[in-house]
């Protein structure tokens, strides 16, 4: 059981947009910690698509965004590509454990 | 560029220890600090603990507690973690990451090529 609450799932024809949530609780999001998000592909290490919740860093296409609200974050990528499929990770700090978080990842199929 | 290149493939019997390397290169080693995080076959993700590259300062998941030390070796960029009475479910992929943000706020920007502990009788 993650700290992080993510679907396990989500799925999208090409060119749509989707959305991943990110569920946590007052001791990590909503502790004002930032959120930070990962794309895995089979067989590789994970990379850093959003940190600080909404930023990009260089390289990573603008058709991936980021917000968080409360105990809550999303990560949305719009213009779905076959090349975005992949595991998606959110990330935070828990001030209860003192140490970071994951979500338990999402899987995105593009249809 | 920044690199993490860690240790081969390990295969372990139950009770035993592994110990796994991870070299850093292609920035000022000690300005970041270092975390280990594993990943079971077809699970999610586990943050293990931080580990400061100066020395003397570690960190770890309460899950690890008793049974995890990392270390690190200045002198050739190397960060190391050591996990001890390994049982089945430690079978997993290790990975080193570089942390942005110091002991809180932090997020992984570089990431190891990931190394594959085996625990089977």
């Amino acid at each position: 059981q993650s700290v992080l609450t993510q679907p396990p799932s989500v799925s999208g024809a090409p060119g749509q947009r989707v959305t991943i949530s990110c569920t946590g609780s007052s001791s990590n999001i909503g502790a004002s910690y930032d959120v930070h998000w990962y794309q895995q592909f089979p067989g590789t290490a994970p990379k850093l698509l959003i940190y600080g919740s909404s930023n990009r860093p260089s390289g990573v296409p603008h058709r991936f965004s980021g917000s968080k609200s409360g105990t809550s974050a999303s990560l949305a990528i719009t213009g779905l590509q076959a090349e975005d499929e992949a595991d998606y990770y959110c990330q935070s700090y828990d001030n209860t454990l003192s140490g970071s978080v994951f979500g338990g990842g999402t899987k995105l199929t593009v249809l | 560029q920044v690199q993490l290149v860690q240790s081969g493939a390990e295969v372990k019997k139950p009770g035993a220890s592994v110990k796994v390397s991870c070299k850093a290169s292609g920035y000022t080693f000690t300005s970041y600090y270092m975390h280990w995080v594993r990943q079971a076959p077809g699970q999610g993700l586990e943050w293990m603990g931080i580990v400061n590259p100066n020395g003397g300062y570690a960190s770890y998941a309460q899950e690890f507690q008793g049974r995890v030390t990392m270390t690190s070796d200045t002198s050739t960029s190397t960060v190391y973690m050591e996990l001890s009475s390994l049982r089945s479910e430690d079978t997993a992929v290790y990975y080193c990451a570089s942390g942005v943000r110091g002991l809180t706020d932090y997020y992984f920007d570089y990431w190891g090529q990931g190394t594959l502990v085996t625990v089977s009788s």
